[in-house]
C-alpha cells in the first residue's frame, strides 16, 4: 500500500540549532514529494516540493529537504531553527501510483523550537 | 503562486442544519479540487474528489449524502454538510489542482480551511 511514514511525532530543538524532521515513503514509481507546514486552525502552507532533477531542494523560509531515492526518503532540515518555526509539518506524497496524483499525508510531526 | 481561498473560514450551526463551504480556485483553472477533514492533532484525511463537471468520487467511508460536493466551474467546488450533528464538527481543507499540461497540474493548492462547529 502506498503510505507516508513521519517517524517522530515530535521534535524539539533550541533555537540556532540545525533541526531535522524526518519522512519516508513507501510508492511505487517516481513519486512526487512535498512539505507543507501548518500553524494553528490554518490551512497547509507550501514549502518545498521535489519531483526531478536535483535530489537538494530548498525551499520557503531557509527550509530544505533531500530527496533519497535509495532509502525513501524525504527529509525536511534547516540549518538553523527559529522560535517561529515551531508549528505542524506534514511531508505528503503524490504521483500517478498514488491513485491518479492524490495525495498522501504523513501523520505530521510538530516541532518546538526553544529559545 | 496559484492561491485557493475558501468561505467561510469558520462557521457555528444548530444541529441538524446543513452548512455550504466554498473553495475557489483564484487565478488558475482548477479542473480537480479535494476536499479533507482534519481532526484536532491529526493528519489530513481525504474525504472526496471531485472532477469539474462530473461526480465526486467520495474516499471509502465517506457518507456521500452527508457531504455534498459540486464542482460545477473550474475555478468553484462546494462541500455542503446536511443535517450537520457534532461530530461533524472539524476543520474541513479543500484544495486544487490545475488542467493536465498546466504548471499547476503537479501538485496541489491547499485553502485556508473552514472550521465547523456544530451545537
Amino acid at each position: 500500500a502506498q503510505s507516508v511514514a513521519q517517524p517522530e511525532d515530535q521534535v524539539n530543538v533550541a533555537e540556532g540549532n540545525p533541526l531535522t524532521v524526518k519522512c519516508t515513503y513507501s510508492v511505487s514509481g517516481n513519486p512526487y514529494l512535498f512539505w507543507y507546514v501548518q500553524y494553528p486552525n490554518r490551512g497547509l502552507q507550501f514549502l518545498l516540493k521535489y519531483i526531478t532533477g536535483d535530489n537538494l531542494v530548498k525551499g520557503s523560509y531557509g527550509f530544505e529537504a533531500e530527496f533519497n531515492k535509495s532509502q525513501t526518503s524525504f527529509h525536511l532540515k534547516k540549518p538553523s531553527a527559529l522560535v517561529s518555526d515551531s508549528a505542524l509539518y506534514f511531508c505528503a506524497v503524490s504521483g500517478l501510483n498514488t491513485g491518479g496524483f492524490k495525495t498522501i499525508f504523513g501523520a505530521g510531526t510538530r516541532l518546538f523550537v526553544k529559545a | 503562486g496559484a492561491v485557493v481561498s475558501q468561505h467561510p473560514s469558520w462557521v457555528i450551526c444548530k444541529s441538524g442544519t446543513s452548512v455550504k463551504i466554498e473553495c475557489r480556485s483564484l487565478d488558475f483553472q482548477a479542473t480537480t479540487m479535494f476536499w479533507y477533514r482534519q481532526f484536532p492533532k491529526q493528519s489530513l484525511m481525504l474525504m472526496a474528489t471531485s472532477n469539474e463537471g462530473s461526480k465526486a468520487t467520495y474516499e471509502q467511508g465517506v457518507e456521500k449524502d452527508k457531504f455534498l460536493i459540486n464542482h460545477a466551474s473550474l475555478t468553484l467546488s462546494t462541500l455542503t454538510v446536511t443535517s450537520a450533528h457534532p461530530e461533524d464538527s472539524s476543520f474541513y481543507i479543500c484544495s486544487a489542482r490545475g488542467a493536465q499540461g498546466a504548471t499547476s497540474y503537479n501538485e496541489q493548492f491547499f485553502g485556508p480551511g473552514t472550521r465547523l462547529t456544530v451545537l
